[in-house]
């Protein structure tokens, strides 16, 4: 089945522990994006994509990073800096037409 | 900067009323796209529609209905004869043209509809 796979579903993380969240798409796009998503609150970007071997910081990067070595895949690292990780960790992809489609999503908790 | 405001946090209906979710946006592009994305909860956004800003026509798709007005940098969206699978937050967003860099989704703060049978 063509789309967007994230893991994993539900992640733990202790204070001080670097964590990875998995994005990976066999829609053949080329850009894609992290996007954070605290409770109650809209989407606010953290990278994005747009070819193999470069990213972009968005409006939140700090205490994040990416890398873009596969077409199919863009996985984030959530690093100590982050302060306040807790949160819903959306992956998303882009094609030509401007829509995005989006993974079915981490929840992201730090113990 | 461009910005999206959805200024209900929530609304209640009862199945089969109509309930309209507002979406006032700015921007200082002249070419964008408007789109509106269902967050049911599962998780996953659900996309529902794009519309570019040289389209002023409204759309109507089954039971959704999307009032898009230039002059008021507005973009409703209308359920008519809700049902209780419409119940989850509704998101509009807003993206500058496809040739910008980054090309990113502006994000309001999105309405959560909950229908009561």
């Amino acid at each position: 089945d063509g789309g967007i796979t994230q893991s994993p579903k539900y992640l733990f993380r202790k204070e001080g522990q670097n964590v990875t969240l998995s994005c990976e798409q066999n829609l053949n796009h080329d850009a894609m994006y992290w996007y954070r998503q605290d409770p109650g609150q809209g989407l606010r970007l953290i990278y994005y994509s747009q070819i193999v071997n470069d990213f972009q910081k968005g409006d939140i990067a700090e205490g994040y990073s990416v890398s873009r070595e596969k077409k199919e895949s863009f996985p984030l690292t959530v690093t100590s800096a982050q302060k306040n990780p807790t949160a819903f960790y959306l992956c998303a992809t882009k094609w030509l037409n401007n829509e995005q489609f989006f993974g079915p999503g981490t929840r992201l908790t730090v113990l | 900067a461009q910005k999206v405001t959805q200024a209900q946090t929530e609304i209640s209906v009862v199945e089969k009323e109509d309930v309209t979710l507002d979406c006032v946006y700015e921007t200082r592009d002249t070419t964008y796209y408007l789109f509106w994305y269902k967050q049911p909860p599962s998780g996953e956004l659900v996309f529902l529609i794009r519309r570019n800003s040289f389209d002023e026509q409204n759309e109507i798709s089954g039971r959704y209905s999307w009032n898009f007005q230039k002059s008021t940098s507005s973009f409703n969206f209308t359920i008519t004869a809700s049902q209780v699978v419409d119940s989850a937050v509704y998101f509009c967003a807003l993206s500058a043209p496809q040739w910008a860099a980054g090309n990113k989704l502006t994000f309001g703060g999105g309405t959560r509809v909950l229908v009561k049978p």
